[in-house]
């Protein structure tokens, strides 16, 4: 495998369901990142995790919760999510360097993706 | 508030003609620009990055452009193919600040044959 893989690439689950989607990147990274894509809005930033600690978790509902064991790995655990959560769920890695005290990301590698429906 | 914009949802242009990507800043801090390109069912790849301390950074058929004092920026494609036709994103980011790489809405392009 090469790159960011993401599975499953689909997933239909009830409002009461408990799932997980999971993220696994190949490329050396120490970042990783969820995304969230509706439609017709813009890539929305939900979880950011650098060396496996959350550095940003921006105002993301408690129905989703992350988990990043490892560098390689990243997860996303959902329970009792709405209808309205259903998107594109994207995962995303890159290498961050610290410079002056913060970090510098460098270009971002997503996974495919993915498709989530909740009824 | 929109912080990245492309206000222009898509784009249609003839197979061999230039494709002109625009897309808008408000946030003057921003330092880094970059476009992503996503096909259906697939996640969103890198194309092209430019640095806000350049104006202009070109790789093969894809140019970007940076104005600062207008914060735009613009990906140009020369000659457009088919296979260009897919969703672009423009995106921002604020090296070494707690603001990871913001978003615009993606703008469709589709290059007919």
């Amino acid at each position: 495998e090469t790159g960011v893989t993401q599975t499953p690439r689909h997933l239909v689950m009830g409002m009461t369901n408990k799932k997980s989607l999971k993220c696994e990147q190949h490329l050396g990274h120490n970042a990783m990142y969820w995304y969230k894509q509706s439609a017709k809005k813009p890539l929305e930033l939900m979880f950011v995790y650098s060396l496996e600690e959350r550095v940003e978790n921006n105002s993301v509902p408690s129905r989703f919760s992350p988990e990043c064991p490892n560098s390689s790995h990243l997860f996303l655990h959902l329970h009792t999510l709405q209808p309205e959560d259903s998107a594109l769920y994207l995962c995303a890695s890159s290498q961050d360097r610290p410079s002056g005290g913060a970090r510098i990301s460098d270009t971002q590698y997503f996974g495919p993706g993915t498709r989530l429906t909740v009824l | 508030d929109q912080q990245v914009k492309q206000n222009s949802p898509s784009l249609s242009v003839q197979e061999g003609r230039i494709s002109i990507l625009n897309c808008d800043y408000t946030n003057s801090m921003f330092d880094y620009f970059l476009w992503y390109k996503k096909y259906p069912a697939e996640g969103p790849t890198f194309l092209i990055s430019i640095s806000s301390i350049k104006d202009k950074n070109e790789d093969g058929r894809f140019t970007v452009f940076l104005n600062k004092s207008a914060k735009h920026l613009s990906l140009h494609i020369v000659p457009s193919q088919p296979g260009d036709s897919a969703v672009y994103f423009c995106a921002a980011l604020l090296q070494g600040g707690s603001e990871k790489l913001v978003f615009g809405k993606g703008m469709k392009l589709t290059v007919n044959p």
